[in-house]
């Protein structure tokens, strides 16, 4: 089974560039890297999904390395509204089914 | 669109009992996802559906738990009998997959429904 780790807690100054990492092992070859992002007491929200190398939307960018062992979501200049909880999502191909799997979570606070 | 709807948002529950979870998903979405979350085991996918049919029940926790998506603009999740383990948030997503076009798509969440079972 896909094993993915995401630190527990980070810290920011309004402003400031954030990358959370996510590490995982053996994800499906062929399968996206997605990244959710999860205020309190609502449901996931998608932020940037990804299958190599680096991708950029209005809001992020999703670093990924060539042997897809980790990803890093990179948020620009975050604001007080960024706080909020961090997931990776990624895809484990098991004989007959598609599985997924949502990281541990990275708790964001920014600060003024 | 309103959204992927889930109700009821918030059941109380006593052990035993059989609870029923509600979701309709965004008109067009042809692949729906039934997912758990608790602070201890954090977000869990029990089971979804593409177009009405079960792909992946892996994720079900006992014989306790079933879900059905009778048509495409319905599915729920029952728990009978219900435990306090139970307890958790439930949600439903939904997403729009085309063959060939890269796995998983983007997933529309609903707001969840919080489950207390006493």
């Amino acid at each position: 089974l896909a094993k993915t780790t995401q630190p527990i807690s980070m810290d920011s100054y309004e402003g400031q560039e954030v990358n959370i990492t996510c590490s995982h092992n053996n994800i499906a070859t062929n399968d996206y890297i997605t990244w959710y992002q999860q205020f309190p007491s609502q449901g996931p929200r998608f932020i940037i999904q990804g299958y190599k190398t680096k991708v950029t939307n209005e809001v992020a960018s999703l670093f990924i390395p060539a042997d897809r062992k980790s990803s890093t979501l990179s948020l620009p200049r975050v604001s007080l509204s960024d706080t909020a909880v961090y997931y990776c999502l990624v895809a484990v191909r098991q004989t007959g089914a598609n599985n997924l799997f949502f990281g541990t979570g990275t708790r964001l606070t920014v600060i003024p | 669109d309103a959204g992927v709807i889930q109700s009821p948002r918030h059941e109380v529950t006593e052990m035993g009992q059989e609870v029923t979870l509600r979701c309709k998903p965004i008109s067009g979405h042809n692949s729906l996802f039934w997912y758990r979350q608790t602070m201890m085991r954090g977000l869990e996918l029990l089971i979804y559906f593409n177009n009405n049919v079960p792909i992946d029940d892996s994720g079900m926790p006992e014989d306790r738990f079933s879900a059905k998506m009778p048509n495409a603009s319905f599915s729920t999740l029952k728990i009978q009998p219900s435990e306090p383990r139970d307890s958790a948030v439930y949600f439903c997503a939904s997403s729009l997959v085309t063959p060939g076009q890269g796995w998983p798509r983007e997933q529309f969440f609903g707001p969840g429904t919080r489950l207390t079972v006493l």
